[in-house]
């Protein structure tokens, strides 16, 4: 079945450095969705990406989707200990139905 | 206002045994789904209902199983507990039922099969 593959599986910064995380699929995605989850909480939506070649911002966190909306990528600039989580890319198929990648679990020191 | 409300957050069952969670979604949301997030297999889509029907289903055996409330309250039940069901079940809510809505999901239902 459908598949979105997530890389880093896990990722370590010190506070300040930035921070990527991949998600791909062998299909054309109708969207991605991004969460995040604090370590013992729960998923918390983020943003959703739709449009081709689409590019968000949050403050520090910008969100991108590929050309052929087949990838789709999370970048947090200068991390700050707030950011610690894992961090999840969806593709939502139908209402509430999310197809998750395996997530990135990011830790910073400071 | 609230957001979606899960009950019981934690329990502990026996093998063999069932159990049924519940959801309360946020007021006015109409579509609800279920999801199983383990270490292994992270987040994985059970269900979802929209309408007191079941409109997704995902790749789970039949002891599996929802349903959906006229208040849009939901449940979902297990039977014949296995260890392997031990994780976090997650109930989520939106607003109505088709692609592009914020989905907004509780705090999780932890059970521990022993």
């Amino acid at each position: 079945g459908q598949q979105v593959m997530q890389i880093p599986q896990y990722q370590h910064v010190q506070e300040g450095e930035d921070f990527t995380t991949y998600c791909n699929s062998s299909t054309t995605l109708s969207n991605i969705q991004w969460y995040k989850q604090r370590p013992g909480g729960h998923p918390v939506f983020l943003i959703q990406l739709v449009k081709s070649g689409e590019v968000k911002k949050q403050k520090r966190l910008t969100f991108q989707f590929g050309e052929a909306k087949k990838n789709s990528s999370l970048h947090i600039t200068a991390t700050q200990t707030t950011d610690v989580g894992t961090y999840f890319c969806a593709e939502n198929q139908a209402g509430t139905a999310l197809i998750f990648g395996k997530g990135t679990t990011l830790s910073v020191s400071s | 206002k609230a957001g979606v409300t899960q009950t019981p957050r934690y329990l502990i069952k026996t093998r063999g045994q069932q159990v049924t969670l519940s959801c309360s979604p946020i007021s006015g949301h109409r579509s609800v789904s279920w999801y199983q997030q383990t270490p292994g297999q992270g987040l994985q889509f059970l269900f979802e209902y929209f309408s007191e029907t079941q409109r997704n289903k995902g790749n789970f055996p039949g002891r599996f199983s929802g349903r959906q409330f006229s208040n849009s309250r939901s449940e979902m039940n297990v039977s014949t507990l296995e260890l392997g069901d031990s994780a976090l079940y997650l109930c989520a809510s939106s607003l109505t039922f088709g692609a592009g809505n914020t989905i907004y999901f509780g705090e999780g239902s932890w059970l521990t099969v022993v």
